[in-house]
């Protein structure tokens, strides 16, 4: 079974430029979270959708946004991005809010 | 303010050796807690969990114990092997609650052969 795959693994943006994510969650499962982990750090949770709704936000400006389609893929928007913005970001699926999540591999953003 | 709350930075063990992780928190109502492995390039992994209405649980190696009162969580990692050098990390949440994790700060353990 294919796990959570994210795409892409890595990029370089410069600052200012807008950037999207994307995230296949496995199969079935519905919810999808997404996390930013600065480099020596845990993980901070940035939004969760369950069902094509947004069930949570983190303590994120604006700038970061997000969406779930219908198949449960999910895209992270970030606009006007800072150098702050570099860091991995994970997306983590789960079947439903009873199961734990599986987290994918993540992206790594870097910032210039 | 950091809701979860995890130490040693970093720790060094020899091969068979015990490694050891504690974690702290703060909201009283969170009532889940995961352990993760996370190696380089990689995402993390869940290792185990634990739920407070038992002390302590044992899933080979690794063992969590788990006081209540105090608000305190431990990740016991027996028999340490060379490949159990990762990051690790404690969380917490509300189960439930569209499980969003509390994450602590991580530990990077090194197990020297």
């Amino acid at each position: 079974d294919a796990g959570v795959t994210q795409s892409p693994t890595h990029l370089i943006k410069t600052r200012g430029q807008q950037v999207t994510l994307r995230c296949s969650p496995i199969s079935g499962h519905k919810s999808v979270s997404w996390y930013q982990q600065v480099l020596g750090q845990g993980p901070q949770f940035i939004f969760q959708y369950y069902e094509k709704e947004e069930r949570g936000r983190g303590n994120f400006p604006d700038r970061f946004s997000a969406r779930q389609f219908p198949n449960y893929s999910s895209e992270l928007n970030v606009n006007a991005l800072l150098l702050g913005d570099s860091a991995l970001y994970l997306c983590a699926s789960s079947q439903d809010r009873d199961h734990g999540y599986t987290f994918g591999s993540g992206t790594r953003l870097t910032v210039v | 303010q950091q809701q979860v709350k995890q130490s040693p930075q970093s720790l060094i063990v020899q091969k068979g050796g015990i490694s050891i992780i504690n974690c702290a928190y703060e909201n009283t109502a969170f009532d889940y807690f995961p352990w993760y492995q996370q190696f380089p390039g990689k995402g993390p992994a869940l290792l185990i969990a634990i739920r407070p209405d038992v002390s302590e649980k044992k899933e080979g190696r690794f063992t969590i114990s788990f006081n209540k009162s105090a608000k305190q969580f431990s990740l016991h990692i027996m028999d340490s092997q060379p490949g159990d050098s990762a990051t690790y990390f404690c969380a917490a949440s509300i189960w439930g609650n569209f499980n969003k994790f509390y994450f602590g700060s991580g530990t990077k353990l090194n197990v020297k052969p």
